[in-house]
């Protein structure tokens, strides 16, 4: 039973529209992630952030931005969507450790494709 | 560099055959190594973690790893696999006071009855 929730789970949508993903979780989770996922490669992380108004970019570049108004919500936007961007697109939050290294929680992801 | 190899891009067993799967690690530290699922349409789910200590770690789903720092290797095992065990299966890594996980490209496992 996943307490991370994304919108929409599949996403169809033309050249230069602009689309937002929304990602929640109740887990009062500071930590969350977005990460963009191909077939046969790993997973990228392309956005995190540390709590509100927290933002950095990932290991992989990427022209979407994110934003954190609030703990539970880390939504995901693109401006003018390319084919490129055509991805599942990863939602994840973590607290972080007494130990170290986080344990990220999912959600099901949010599969785009852009014509 | 941190990096994580998966070398099975795809593994077919039958149901009830014993399983593992390679992950090979690269990192100058002692790591933090973790082994997700991904069923078709999901997200990850966590199936075992390794931070310290003993090197063999049980998860969920009657799976286990071991640590080997020798060899640089954290492989999956299970010793009887069910069908719903098919699913794509990742490697991760992670060190003491970073935010990221660098992943694997991932195994994806066929079960046959």
């Amino acid at each position: 039973e996943a307490d991370i929730y994304q919108t929409p789970r599949y996403l169809v949508i033309g050249t230069g529209k602009k689309i937002t993903l929304e990602c929640s979780q109740t887990m009062g989770h500071d930590k969350m992630y977005w990460y963009q996922q191909d077939p046969g490669m790993e997973l990228h992380l392309i956005h995190y952030s540390y709590g509100v108004n927290s933002t950095e970019k990932g290991d992989l570049s990427s022209e979407s931005t994110v934003s954190r108004i609030r703990t539970e919500h880390f939504p995901l936007t693109l401006e003018s969507a390319r084919p490129s961007h055509t991805s599942q697109y990863l939602c994840a939050s973590s607290a972080l450790k007494a130990l170290g290294a986080n344990v990220l929680t999912f959600g099901a992801g949010s599969r785009l494709t852009v014509l | 560099a941190q990096s994580v190899t998966q070398p099975d891009i795809h593994i077919t067993v039958s149901e009830g055959a014993s399983l593992e799967l390679r992950c090979n690690y690269s990192y100058g530290a002692t790591p933090y190594l973790f082994w997700y699922v991904q069923s078709p349409g999901q997200g990850l789910q966590l199936l075992l973690k390794y931070f310290s200590g003993d090197t063999l770690v049980q998860g969920i789903k009657g799976f286990e790893a071991e640590f080997k720092r020798s060899q640089s290797s954290f492989n999956l095992r299970k010793p009887s696999v069910h069908w719903s065990d098919a699913a794509e299966y990742f490697c991760a890594v992670g060190a003491q006071g970073t935010d990221k996980l660098i992943f694997g490209t991932g195994t994806r496992l066929q079960v046959f009855p």
